[in-house]
C-alpha cells in the first residue's frame, strides 16, 4: 500500500470548514484513498473513500487531485465533536479478502469554540 | 444493525499469563481484522481472517494468534504476556473489501 503524509496537527474554529490535506504521491492506479477518524479512546470510524472522482456523503467531502497524488478531506461545518485524529489511508479494494489498513500517525484536528 | 462488539472492554492480566479477546462482527461481514494500538507504535495490523482462514498477518511474534469461527466471530489470543503487550486491541469487520467498521476495543493492561 502507498505511503501517505499528513500534517501532525491542525486547528479549526467551530462552524467553519476543516480542510485536511494528505499527500500520496506513490499511489498506484487501482488504489483507493480512505479516510478514518479516531475520537479519543474509541475505535476508528470510517468517513469516506474514493478512487478518482470527488466524493461526498453526510459526513464529509473528499477532493482528489487530477493526478491523484494528493487529496483533501473537507468537514463543511466543524463541531467540537469533530475533534479527533484523522487518518488518510491508501489501499487496494480487494473484493472481500486480504483486508489490511496501514495507519500512519494521522492529523490531530482540534476544533475550537 | 448492531455494530462490531468486542469483549471484554477492559482487562488486567499479570506477566506470563495468557489472554483471549473476542470480536463479533457486523452481521453478514466475513472479514475480521485485528489491530494493536499503543502510544509509541500507533495502530498496527495484527492479522485478518476471512471465512475461517487467516489471509494476512502483521509483524508480530508467534505469541499473538487468532481464529475465526463459522459464524464469523473471531478471537485473538496472546500467550506469555509481557508488559509491552499493554494496549488497546481493536477489531474491525468489513464486507466485500469495502470500508471497515471498528469495535470500541479491549483495553488490556499487563502488570
Amino acid at each position: 500500500d502507498a505511503k501517505t503524509t499528513q500534517p501532525p496537527s491542525m486547528d479549526c474554529a467551530e462552524g467553519r470548514a476543516a480542510n485536511l490535506p494528505c499527500n500520496h504521491s506513490t499511489i498506484s492506479g487501482n488504489e483507493y484513498v480512505y479516510w478514518y477518524r479516531q475520537i479519543h479512546s474509541q475505535g476508528p470510524q470510517y468517513i469516506i473513500h474514493g478512487l478518482k472522482n470527488n466524493e461526498t456523503n453526510e459526513m464529509a467531502s473528499l477532493i482528489i487531485t487530477e493526478d491523484r497524488k494528493s487529496s483533501t478531506l473537507i468537514l463543511p461545518h466543524a463541531t467540537l465533536r469533530d475533534t479527533a485524529v484523522y487518518y488518510c489511508i491508501v489501499r487496494l479494494n480487494s473484493g472481500g479478502s486480504n483486508y489490511k489498513l496501514t495507519f500512519g500517525k494521522g492529523t490531530l484536528l482540534t476544533v475550537n469554540p | 444493525k448492531a455494530g462490531v462488539t468486542q469483549t471484554p472492554r477492559y482487562l488486567i492480566k499479570t506477566r506470563g499469563q495468557q489472554v483471549t479477546l473476542s470480536c463479533s462482527p457486523i452481521s453478514g461481514h466475513r472479514s475480521v481484522s485485528w489491530y494493536q494500538q499503543t502510544p509509541g507504535q500507533g495502530l498496527q495490523f495484527l492479522f485478518e481472517y476471512f471465512s475461517e482462514t487467516q489471509r494476512n498477518k502483521g509483524n508480530f511474534p508467534g505469541r499473538f494468534s487468532g481464529r475465526q469461527f463459522s459464524n464469523s466471530r473471531s478471537e485473538m489470543n496472546v500467550s506469555t504476556l509481557e508488559l509491552g503487550d499493554s494496549a488497546l486491541y481493536l477489531c474491525a469487520s468489513s464486507w466485500k473489501g469495502q470500508e471497515a467498521f471498528f469495535g470500541q476495543g479491549t483495553r488490556l493492561t499487563v502488570v
